[in-house]
């Protein structure tokens, strides 16, 4: 059967610690996939996207990185915050570019301690 | 504030109402995507839109479900007679076609509670 999933726990970490979030997906073939952070409430906002050709991609404090053979992505926020806290998703990009399809995976909700 | 907007964000219904609600995304994007989300799980798609034509539909979106896009602009997702099951967060999302990004810009969602 096809399943993504995140950490299962949520994640607590200090201020100031890089906080490493994994996603690992069976039976899906993604063409990319993307990263969004979620505030209670709120919508998902977009963080990130590596593509199955990518080893890494980086945006300021954030890293991403995909591996299609262990079938694993890790998110990486360097010098966490208080204001990192929140739940992230990662979605796969089905279907590739022409249906811009996501499949989320559950969510790992990190909690930044000051 | 993505862009995209929702209405209502929350609606309270009895069991065998019927709901509608409206999603209006960024106006030059032409792909529209409605997601369901329940509480500790991530947004589960439903159904898409290019322009006016819905494209696909999840095996989720049972016969109660309907959406349109009737000017390729807004969309509205109606649920009839609902169920307690129904109970969710409603999400859309907007993307265009021709950019040259994935990105999906999400609303704040529609809650729906069933009582």
């Amino acid at each position: 059967s096809q399943k993504i999933e995140q950490n299962s726990e949520a994640l607590n970490i200090q201020e100031g610690k890089t906080a490493t979030l994994t996603c690992n997906y069976t039976n899906y073939s993604p063409a990319y996939l993307q990263w969004y952070r979620q505030d209670p409430g709120r919508g998902p906002v977009f963080l990130l996207l590596i593509r199955e050709n990518e080893k890494e991609k980086r945006k300021e404090r954030l890293k991403v990185t995909f591996d299609t053979t262990l079938k694993q992505s890790l998110f990486h926020i360097t010098a966490s915050q208080p204001a990192d806290s929140a739940t992230y998703l990662c979605a796969l990009g089905v279907g590739g570019g022409a249906t811009n399809k996501l499949i989320f995976g559950t969510g790992t909700l990190l909690a930044v301690q000051p | 504030d993505t862009g995209v907007s929702q209405d209502p964000r929350h609606k309270i219904t009895k069991r065998g109402q019927n709901v509608t609600f409206r999603c209006d995304p960024i106006s030059e994007h032409n792909r529209l995507y409605w997601y369901r989300q329940t509480l500790g799980q991530g947004p589960e798609f439903l159904t898409y839109f290019q322009n006016e034509a819905q494209l696909e539909k999840s095996r989720l979106l049972s016969d109660r479900f309907s959406a349109e896009r009737p000017k390729g602009s807004f969309s509205t997702l109606e649920i009839q007679r609902t169920e307690q099951g129904d109970s969710a967060m409603y999400l859309c999302a907007s993307w265009m076609t021709s950019g040259k990004t994935y990105e999906q810009y999400f609303g704040p969602g529609t809650r729906l509670t069933v009582t």
